[in-house]
């Protein structure tokens, strides 16, 4: 298995600000993602986080407003840009251990005002 | 496309047995998971099948049908503390992001 932390664990935003999400794998995974769940809905992918190149983003998400990075095997961040009360959500970052295992992190909570 | 199917919400007794049902129909398919979700929490990993069968694991066991595109979920001696969200969620290919259905909220009552 693998032991994910998310930093913040929840925030409070103001419209119009960005906030980076942080996701800390304890061995290195060969796939991250990042979703989005909002209130009372499943999850919905936002990214694939790829290391040393660009994201691959889902159809409605673009990277202007969700830039993701991934720096190495272990480690990934998502910000959250120019941010609106539409962007309140639970952030979840999940890494593939194997092909038949997929482990999610304890999420970030965000609310903005 | 990609549809992935099950109840809203079910209702069962402690002690009970329950089953939650997924259909889906993807453009591919490479496995079948299922999570448990508290509120306010992330969705923990309960179960993966890619091939038809049952799979036992404890009081939980997950049943797949490639050819009928569906699968179950059996909860059996229910406690209190089931009452969670049950995300059924399909894998296109490899290594590969999931396809999450809207999730079966289940209440355990007394």
């Amino acid at each position: 298995s693998a032991v994910i932390s998310q930093k913040p664990s929840r925030d409070i935003c103001q419209r119009g600000t960005s906030l980076t999400i942080q996701c800390q794998v304890d061995s290195q995974v060969t796939m991250m993602f990042w979703y989005r769940q909002q209130p009372g809905q499943s999850l919905t992918l936002i990214a694939t986080a790829n290391q040393g190149s660009e994201a691959t983003y889902e159809s409605g998400f673009v990277i202007d407003k969700f830039p993701i990075s991934r720096p190495n095997l272990t480690f990934s961040t998502l910000t959250v840009s120019n941010m609106s009360p539409e962007d309140s959500s639970i952030y979840l970052c999940s890494v593939s251990v194997d092909t038949d295992t997929q482990y999610f992190g304890p999420g970030t909570r965000l609310t903005v005002l | 496309g990609q549809n992935i199917d099950q109840p809203t919400e079910m209702t069962a007794t402690e002690g009970a047995i329950v089953q939650i049902n997924c259909t889906y129909q993807t453009s591919g398919f490479n496995g079948l998971f299922w999570y448990q979700q508290h509120a306010g929490e992330a969705p923990t990993f309960l179960s993966y099948n890619v091939l038809d069968g049952l799979e036992e694991k404890g009081r939980f066991s997950s049943f797949l049908s490639r050819s009928k595109g569906y699968s179950y979920l059996l909860l059996k001696e229910l406690q209190m503390k089931d009452s969670a969200s049950y995300l059924c969620a399909v894998q296109n290919s490899g290594n590969t992001p999931l396809v999450f259905g809207k999730g079966t909220r289940l209440s355990v009552i007394a």
